[in-house]
């Protein structure tokens, strides 16, 4: 089981919709992160957040948009997508932005489907 | 630009048989990692590699580091079905910054009775 947890598992939205995708750790992790897998790839990085400020946005769209409330909670808000952002999503937390030792913990992921 | 290149992308083996995926990288880093992914799942982390010749083993597992030649491998020694999975390399981007991984392309791993 993962340390990381994501909501809701599977999401299918219109292109007009607005929903939004949620990540939880309770490790005492102060960096979270967004990366997106599209079938047969590797994860790309999306966003990073850092005690709660947004550190690294990689030129990701606006239809995109991260929040971090708290140390513990990472949203992805998505709005207006296309069908070729879907993928899966998934948050990854470690301890810090700089942290030497630890890897990424990785949620399970949200499978988004957008038709 | 950080560039990650594993080899193969596929492989298929035997059971009871050893080989070796390998993770090139284009520039400098002194942290590199190993993850696991199953079908339809999240990633586990295999290995954390930082410094040069660092060496870990878990299972039939083996990761080594070699800065200078910016090489990794990944061994697997008598494989077994459960092995199966797609497994990437990731190297941090940035030195001074942590976790900013760029992803190798991933190899599909699968082992045959």
């Amino acid at each position: 089981d993962t340390e990381v947890t994501q909501t809701p598992k599977h999401l299918v939205m219109g292109m007009t919709n607005k929903k939004s995708l949620k990540c939880e750790q309770h490790m005492g992790h102060r960096a979270m992160y967004w990366y997106k897998q599209k079938a047969k790839k590797p994860p790309e990085l999306m966003f990073v957040y850092s005690y709660e400020k947004l550190s690294i946005n990689e030129s990701v769209p606006s239809r995109f948009s991260p929040e971090c409330p708290n140390s513990s909670l990472l949203n992805l808000h998505l709005h207006a997508l296309q069908p070729e952002d879907s993928a899966l999503y998934l948050c990854a937390s470690s301890p810090k932005e700089y942290t030497r030792n630890s890897p990424l913990h990785f949620g399970n992921g949200t499978r988004l489907t957008v038709t | 630009e950080l560039k990650v290149e594993q080899n193969p992308l596929f492989l298929s083996m035997q059971e009871g048989k050893n080989y070796t995926i390998y993770c090139n990288y284009s520039t400098t880093s002194d942290r590199l990692y190993w993850y696991r992914q199953d079908p339809g799942k999240s990633l586990e982390s295999l290995f954390v590699l930082l410094s040069n010749g660092a060496v870990k083993q878990e299972g039939r597992l083996m990761a080594s580091l070699d800065t200078k030649a910016r090489l990794s491998t990944l061994h697997i020694t008598a494989a077994v079905h459960d092995l199966s999975a797609t497994y990437f390399c990731a190297v941090d981007r940035v030195k001074e910054y942590g976790n900013k991984l760029v992803f190798g392309a991933g190899t599909i791993l699968r082992v045959k009775s």
